[in-house]
Formats: C-alpha cells, structure tokens, sequence
C-alpha cells in the first residue's frame, strides 16, 4: 500500500516565523500536489509538480519535488495567521488516475 | 456562482439506514470524484467517474454505490449504513481525467452514523 508520511503532524507557531512541512514516500511520483484545507471546507489545490527537482514559488510558499520525485518540501516564509490550516500533499503514480493523500500538517499561526 | 455543491451538508442518520448525498458541478467538467475523509483527516479516493463512465472503484463496500446520471452530476446511495461509515464525504471534479488537471473539491457532507 502506497504511503505518504507528512511531518510534522501539527505546528504551531508564532506570526512572522518560517517553517517547512516534508511529504516522503517510498514510491515515486509522477505527479504530486499540495492542498490546504480550511474547517469546513474542502481542500484547495496550491500547486502541481511533475518533474524531480522542480521547485514552484506561490507569494511566501515554496514547494519542492525532490529528485527521486519520491518525497516533496512546503516551505511558508514569514507565516501569517491565514496561513492556518490542514495542509495534505498528494502523489499520483504513473499510469494511474488517481491521487494518494498524505497523512496531513496541521498548521496554527498565532497572532 | 459555487463550481461544486453537495447535499446535504450534514447528515445524521440511524445504523441500518440508506441515504443518499448529491453533487452538482458548474464548471463544464468531465471527471468526478467521491473521496471520503476520516476523523483523523485523512482522505481517500473512493470512486472516479469520466464522463459517466466508472473509473476507479477502489474496494469500497458495495453498500455504497455511485450514479452518475449525466456529466454534471455524482450521486453517492449508501445502504445499511454502519457506524464506520461516519466520516466527511467530498465530491470533486477535474476537466479530465488526468492527474495534471486541478481537482475542484465541494465543501463536503459531514455524516454521522449513530
């Protein structure tokens, strides 16, 4: 069975603080995604990476592929207290049509 | 204008029960999904249809089943509903079948089975 592990689970940190959040895999990818998911809501797509090393840039979000295209990196520059919520990585295989979810981060940005 | 809608929004219902949900997109697509998300978050795929057509079925109980009735559309009927089955159910939709393509997801329909 196909795993994505999220570290770390939860983090909680204060406004202006930088942090990354690792999405690993023993399988590789031919595609992966990050979502943030607010409460009561469904997960909103960030960013989709499909070749090893690439690295996409969304205002303070960094997202990286790692080489092996087996494990990817969430960095958020300068958190803000909208950054909150449940962050999910999700890897697709080659030849599949589907999405494997990770395990999830849940991010709280204190004020 | 909401691109993905559900119905209902909550559900609570009895053990043993049959429910349906419903869900509807705006956005011209031909894919659609059901995945359900547990209490510890976690969400997995249950069913893909692309244009109606039955795509991925993956080993759900066969008290759940899909209908698409035409491309806008996913339907989910559950029967016999259990205790386990308690959980945030969400439609999605993607322009096609191809996991490049962004994945719009509704806002879900929280079930709870007492």
């Amino acid at each position: 069975t196909q795993l994505l592990e999220q570290s770390p689970q939860f983090l909680s940190i204060q406004e202006g603080e930088n942090l990354t959040v690792y999405c690993n895999s023993s399988s590789v990818f031919s595609s992966l995604q990050w979502y943030r998911q607010e409460p009561g809501e469904g997960p909103v797509l960030l960013v989709t990476v499909v070749t090893g090393g690439e690295v996409k840039k969304l205002k303070r979000l960094t997202f990286q592929f790692g080489d092996a295209r087996k494990d990817s990196s969430l960095h958020i520059t300068a958190a803000q207290p909208g950054d909150t919520g449940l962050y999910l990585c999700a890897g697709a295989t080659s030849g599949t049509y589907k999405y494997i979810f990770g395990t999830g981060t849940r991010l709280k940005v204190l004020a | 204008d909401t691109a993905v809608s559900q119905t209902p929004k909550y559900l609570v219902t009895q053990m043993g029960n049959d429910k349906s949900i419903k869900c509807e997109q705006n956005l011209g697509h031909d894919t659609m999904y059901w995945y359900k998300q547990d209490s510890k978050k976690f969400l997995k795929i249950m069913f893909s249809y692309n244009n109606k057509e039955l795509i991925i079925n993956e080993t759900v109980p066969n008290r759940f089943s899909p209908k698409s009735p035409d491309k806008a559309h996913l339907n989910l009927h559950i029967n016999s509903l259990e205790l386990g089955d308690s959980a945030v159910y969400f439609c999605a939709s993607s322009s096609r079948l191809a996991v490049t393509d962004t994945q719009y997801f509704g806002p879900g329909t929280r079930l709870t089975v007492l």
